[in-house]
């Protein structure tokens, strides 16, 4: 069975200060990694994906994911928060061998990015 | 483009009755899901269709709920006599079909809240 795992239901960070959110998943095989973000009274809008090849995947509004194969971690990060950051995100997974299938998603970060 | 879009966006109805959600996916989006997502909690998955191939209903939870998609575009979710309990926000999610590899693109959702 495929899981993914959000450790943070909350992550408080100063405007202008790195911000990590954290991921992990379990899933047979090999994984397909996704990120989106929930903004208020708004639906679910994709950041980036990894799929193959390297780990360092970028994504938008200065977004990265760091895919980890050996921690079976995907923690999403940005150098330098922003105020407007602050929303609920999503980390889901899907095995490679799985089709078009629903993504399984995590439970959900909610960030606050404090002036 | 024209992105995924629900209907209605708020509905509020009384315990027992019947409610139809509509979705209207991406066009040439092949597959199509509803998700529920409760306050404070991530996403449920509740039934997916691909193509022409039978829906996987697995996440729906009672014979209460059931969906339909005519073809490759609209999809309708209905749920009969409504519980309390059912109060959540449903979201619609589309995608091409690209094997494990595409995204979900989401609405908006429809926030159904039972009285």
């Amino acid at each position: 069975a495929q899981s993914v795992a959000q450790p943070e239901d909350q992550v408080n960070v100063a405007e202008g200060n790195p911000l990590t959110v954290k991921c992990t998943y379990s899933v047979s095989g090999n994984p397909y990694l996704f990120w989106y973000v929930q903004y208020p009274n708004r639906g679910l809008q994709f950041l980036l994906k990894y799929i193959t090849g390297d780990n360092l995947v970028k994504g938008s509004y200065g977004f990265e994911a760091e895919f980890n194969k050996s921690q079976t971690s995907f923690h999403l990060k940005k150098p330098s928060a922003l105020v407007s950051d602050s929303a609920l995100y999503f980390c889901a997974v899907r095995s490679r061998n799985s089709g078009n299938t629903p993504l399984v998603f995590g439970k959900g970060t909610r960030l606050s990015v404090i002036a | 483009g024209a992105g995924v879009s629900q209907s209605p966006s708020n509905k509020v109805t009384e315990k027992g009755k019947d409610v139809e959600l509509r979705c209207d996916p991406i066009s040439g989006h092949t597959a199509l899901y509803w998700y529920r997502q409760r306050l404070g909690q991530g996403l449920e998955f509740l039934i997916y269709f691909q193509g022409n191939s039978a829906p996987d209903k697995s996440g729906l939870p009672s014979d209460r709920f059931s969906a339909e998609r005519t073809g490759e575009s609209v999809s309708t979710l209905t749920i009969q006599r409504t519980q309390q309990e059912d109060s959540a926000v449903y979201l619609c999610a589309s995608s091409l079909a690209q094997g494990p590899v595409g995204e979900q693109y989401f609405g908006p959702g429809t926030r159904l809240t039972v009285t």
